[in-house]
């Protein structure tokens, strides 16, 4: 089945302990994304990469880092979580033209306190 | 930079009636517009999206939308609201090259009465 895939679905952490969410798709898709989603803020973008080893920031990059070592994989890392970045995030992928729809992942609940 | 405004962010109707949400744009060339729909726990799945041509489109479930570029406007339409459709609908907007970057409105819940 073609899917986006995000770890862990669920994740309460603490202040400054890093941690990583993975994302990882099936659909050899070249460009990947990562958003937050707060309420009535919408979906906010993190950063994406059009392939591998080629990423750049989005709107609302701070306090995040991605890499993008493999097609299928597209890692978002908090090197110091902070309180304001409790929020649900979600990854999606697209392959480089077509219709430019994007596949989202079911979304990673993040809460740091 | 673009935005997105959703101006309702609530709104109820009854099954059976029909709907229309409202999507504003800010973008200074042509621009990428997608609606999204995302039912509780679950993400995002793409109703339809807007490129060029026909101002129109029509989407999956039952869904249209019209450009309106002298609006800076993209509103989503159903004729006739089933209890299914109760969900948060998001308008983006896409820029940079092929619409690499999304930008989203903050989203309109939709209840639906029976």
């Amino acid at each position: 089945e073609a899917q986006v895939t995000q770890n862990p679905r669920y994740l309460i952490t603490v202040t400054g302990k890093k941690l990583t969410v993975t994302c990882s798709q099936n659909m050899n898709h070249e460009y990947m994304s990562w958003y937050r989603q707060d309420p009535g803020l919408g979906l906010r973008q993190i950063y994406y990469s059009m392939n591998v080893e080629v990423t750049d920031k989005g709107d609302v990059p701070e306090g995040y880092k991605v890499s993008r070592k493999e097609k299928r994989n597209f890692p978002l890392i908090l090197e110091s979580p902070s309180p304001n970045q409790t929020s649900l995030y979600f990854c999606a992928s697209r392959p480089t033209g077509g219709t430019y729809e994007q596949y989202f992942g079911p979304g990673t609940r993040l809460t740091v306190t | 930079a673009q935005s997105v405004t959703q101006p309702d962010i609530h709104i109820t109707v009854s099954e059976g009636a029909s709907l229309e949400l409202r999507c504003n744009y800010s973008y200074g060339a042509t621009p990428y517009l997608f609606w999204y729909v995302q039912s509780p726990g679950q993400g995002l799945q793409l109703l339809l999206k807007y490129f060029s041509g026909d101002t129109l489109v029509q989407g999956i479930k039952g869904f249209e939308a019209e450009f309106k570029r002298s609006q800076s406007s993209f509103n989503l339409r159903k004729p006739s609201v089933h209890w299914s459709d109760a969900a948060e609908y998001f308008c983006a907007v896409g820029a940079g090259n092929a619409g690499n970057m999304l930008t989203f409105g903050g989203g309109t819940r939709l209840m639906v009465k029976p």
